[in-house]
Parts: C-alpha cells; sequence; structure tokens
C-alpha cells in the first residue's frame, strides 16, 4: 500500500512569489494534518481536515496561506506570496479518523530566497 | 512555552553504548507517542504509551510513561548506527485534540 504523497520534494522561490504544496493521503484515510517543521523543531500542526472540513485551522496564517481538500481526497496547501521566514519543511499526514495512528509523508522543503 | 519539553536535544554516543531521552511537560497527556525521524523523511511513528506507568519495549528500545502521565523516557540498549535520528514525542492534551510535538531529541550513533 502506497503512503502518503506529497510533491514537490524540494521547491525554491524568491520571497513575494506564491508556493503550492500537494499531498495525497492513505486511501481510506478521512483525516489529513499539514504540519510545518522548522529546523531543530518538532512539527507544528498548521490545519487539520476531517473529509473535506477543516476543522483545526487555528494556527495557520490566514493572510498569506490557504488550503483546500476538495472531495475529501487530495489537498493543496498555497502561500502567496512567500516571505523569507516561511522556509521550512512543509508535512502532510494522514489517519483513519483523529483518534488514530498518524503517518507522515515525506514533507517539501521549501526555501525562500 | 514548550509543552513538551525533550532532552537532551543532541546526543552523540559510540556504538554498543546504553542512552535514555526523556519528554517532560507540567500538562497531564491522555497518551503520548514517540517517533523516529530520519533527514529527508517523515516522522515515522515508534510506539505509543496509554496507561501511566506503562512500559513497552520494541527490541532494543524501552518506553516507560510516567506514574502521572506527564513525562516519559525512550531507552536505547547498545545502540546502533542504524538507530539515528531525530526521536521525537508527542500527545494530545485531551480528547480530541491535535498532537504537540516536542522539540525532539537528535541522535547520532558512531560506528
Amino acid at each position: 500500500e502506497a503512503g502518503v504523497v506529497q510533491s514537490p520534494r524540494y521547491k525554491i522561490i524568491e520571497k513575494k512569489q506564491p508556493v503550492a504544496f500537494w499531498c495525497n493521503p492513505i486511501s481510506g484515510h478521512n483525516t489529513l494534518y499539514w504540519y510545518l517543521q522548522n529546523l531543530g523543531q518538532g512539527p507544528e500542526l498548521l490545519i487539520r481536515y476531517e473529509n473535506e472540513e477543516a476543522v483545526d485551522d487555528s494556527q495557520l496564517p490566514k493572510d498569506r496561506f490557504s488550503a483546500e481538500r476538495l472531495k475529501g481526497v487530495d489537498s493543496t496547501l498555497k502561500i502567496q506570496p512567500a516571505e523569507l521566514g516561511d522556509s521550512a519543511v512543509y508535512l502532510c499526514a494522514s489517519s483513519l479518523n483523529t483518534y488514530n495512528e498518524q503517518f507522515f509523508g515525506p514533507g517539501t522543503r521549501l526555501t525562500v530566497l | 512555552t514548550q509543552l513538551l519539553e525533550q532532552s537532551p536535544q543532541f546526543l552523540s554516543i559510540q556504538e554498543g553504548e546504553n542512552l535514555t531521552v526523556y519528554c517532560n511537560s507540567s500538562s497531564v497527556f491522555s497518551s503520548l507517542q514517540w517517533y523516529r525521524q530520519e533527514p529527508g523523511e517523515g516522522p515515522v511513528l515508534l510506539v505509543t504509551v496509554v496507561t501511566g506507568g506503562e512500559v513497552k519495549k520494541l527490541k532494543r528500545l524501552t518506553f516507560q510513561f510516567g506514574d502521572a502521565r506527564k513525562d516519559s523516557s525512550l531507552h536505547i540498549t547498545a545502540a546502533q548506527p542504524g538507530d539515528t535520528g531525530l526521536y521525537l514525542c508527542a500527545g494530545p492534551l485531551s480528547g480530541n485534540t491535535p498532537l504537540v510535538f516536542g522539540k525532539g531529541t537528535r541522535l547520532s550513533v558512531i560506528a
């Protein structure tokens, strides 16, 4: 069974440019998470979806970040415009539901120049 | 304020040595999870501890949940280079809440 798929794996952009990350969760997993991981830190939750509904987006900087999970399957996370401080690894994870084990993708490493 | 404090932050040891890393909080957790993350990969769940005082073993790894469910430890016996990675503890503060992660302990086992 395929794990959580993320693309791209690496992205380098200049500040003020837009960027988008894509995540395909494990088939049948209802809950999808986007995390931000800065260097030397643990992951921090940005947004959690139950099917297509965003049930926890309190940590998502809504002035520049947006996310969607159309049809409750794959998801995209967008930053527009990107800032230097957005350089980090963006991890996607999925689980059967909120109480179950989370499976993480390999992440997208974003560098903003 | 970091809800889960992990120590040490970095640890470099020789192959064959034993080690213990810690995860501490002033808050009570309904459960705690331990993950290992290798460079360029996402975290992988190692174990979940649920009951205060619980001890779980995974080959050479021993996980313990504190009696008060505020702390946990991971002990590795006879460390091997394959144990190298970032060890993260995480837990939900209560019920249906997202996981809170510690900053991790970065372990390097030298052959």
